[in-house]
C-alpha cells in the first residue's frame, strides 16, 4: 500500500528555513514523478514543485523559485522540501504527491497527510 | 501561465439531485499528439488531503463511485455528481497538469441543499 508520511513542519520566523521530509513506503520513489502543493489556511490548492521520475527534472512555482529546493534520496525513499527565506506568505499545509508514473506530466494519484508550516515572527 | 476557473464557488443540491461544476482553463489542456486532455478533478473533504477523483478529464480513478463523471475539452470542463449522496459534500478543484506550472482552479464548495 502507499504511503506518505510528511514531517519537519513548524513555526519559523520570517527570513528562516524549514526542511520538510516526506517518506514514502510501498512503492520505490525513484520511479516516480513526485510533487509538493500548499494550501494555506482556508484557500485552495497552490502547485509549488515537482521532480520528474524519468530524469530527476525539478520545477518550481515563481513564488518559491529560488528559495525552495526539491530533492530525494533514493536510499532512504524520502522526499525532500528545502525552504530558505521564508516569508509570512508562505505559512501554509504543504501536501507531498506521488504521481501515477515517472511521466514530468502525470497526475498525482496519492497524497500525504501534511504537514503544517507557520511562518511569523 | 494557465489561470483554471471554476463556477459556481459554492453550490448546494438536494440529496439524490443531479451537481454539476464547471472549469474553464485560460489556454488548452488537450495535447493533440495523444489525444488526451490534462484536467483532473480532486475531492477534498475538511481536514484530509485531496483525493483524485477523475483524470485525463474524463477517465475515473479506481474506487470512485460512478455517479462521478467528467467531461469537456480543450478549454470547457464538467464534474458531474449523478446523484448526491451526504458524503459527497466537500470541495472540488480542478487541475491542469498540461503545463507548467501547474495549476488549480479556487475551488467549489458542495453542500446539501
Amino acid at each position: 500500500e502507499v504511503h506518505l508520511l510528511e514531517s519537519g513542519g513548524g513555526l519559523v520566523q520570517p527570513g528562516g528555513s524549514l526542511r520538510l521530509s516526506c517518506e514514502a513506503s510501498g512503492f520505490t520513489l525513484s520511479t516516480y514523478t513526485m510533487r509538493w502543493v500548499r494550501q494555506a489556511p482556508g484557500k485552495g490548492l497552490e502547485w509549488i514543485s515537482g521532480i520528474c521520475g524519468k530524469d530527476d527534472t525539478t520545477s518550481y512555482a515563481d513564488s518559491v523559485k529560488g528559495r525552495f529546493t526539491v530533492s530525494r534520496d533514493n536510499s532512504k525513499n524520502t522526499l525532500y522540501l528545502q525552504m530558505n527565506s521564508l516569508r509570512v506568505e508562505d505559512t501554509a499545509l504543504y501536501y507531498c504527491g506521488r504521481a501515477q508514473g515517472a511521466s514530468c506530466y502525470s497526475v498525482v494519484d496519492h497524497w500525504g497527510q501534511g504537514k503544517l508550516v507557520t511562518v511569523s515572527s | 501561465d494557465i489561470v483554471m476557473t471554476q463556477s459556481p464557488d459554492s453550490l448546494a443540491v438536494s440529496l439524490g439531485e443531479r451537481a454539476t461544476i464547471n472549469c474553464k482553463s485560460s489556454q488548452t489542456v488537450f495535447f493533440s499528439s495523444n489525444n488526451k486532455n490534462y484536467l483532473a478533478w480532486y475531492q477534498q473533504k475538511p481536514g484530509q488531503p485531496p483525493k483524485l477523483l477523475i483524470y485525463w478529464a474524463s477517465t475515473r480513478e479506481s474506487g470512485v463511485p460512478d455517479r462521478f463523471s467528467g467531461s469537456g475539452s480543450g478549454t470547457d470542463f464538467t464534474l458531474t455528481i449523478s446523484s448526491l449522496q451526504a458524503e459527497d459534500v466537500a470541495v472540488y478543484f480542478c487541475h491542469q497538469y498540461y503545463s507548467l506550472p501547474q495549476s488549480f482552479g479556487q475551488g467549489t464548495k458542495l453542500e446539501i441543499k
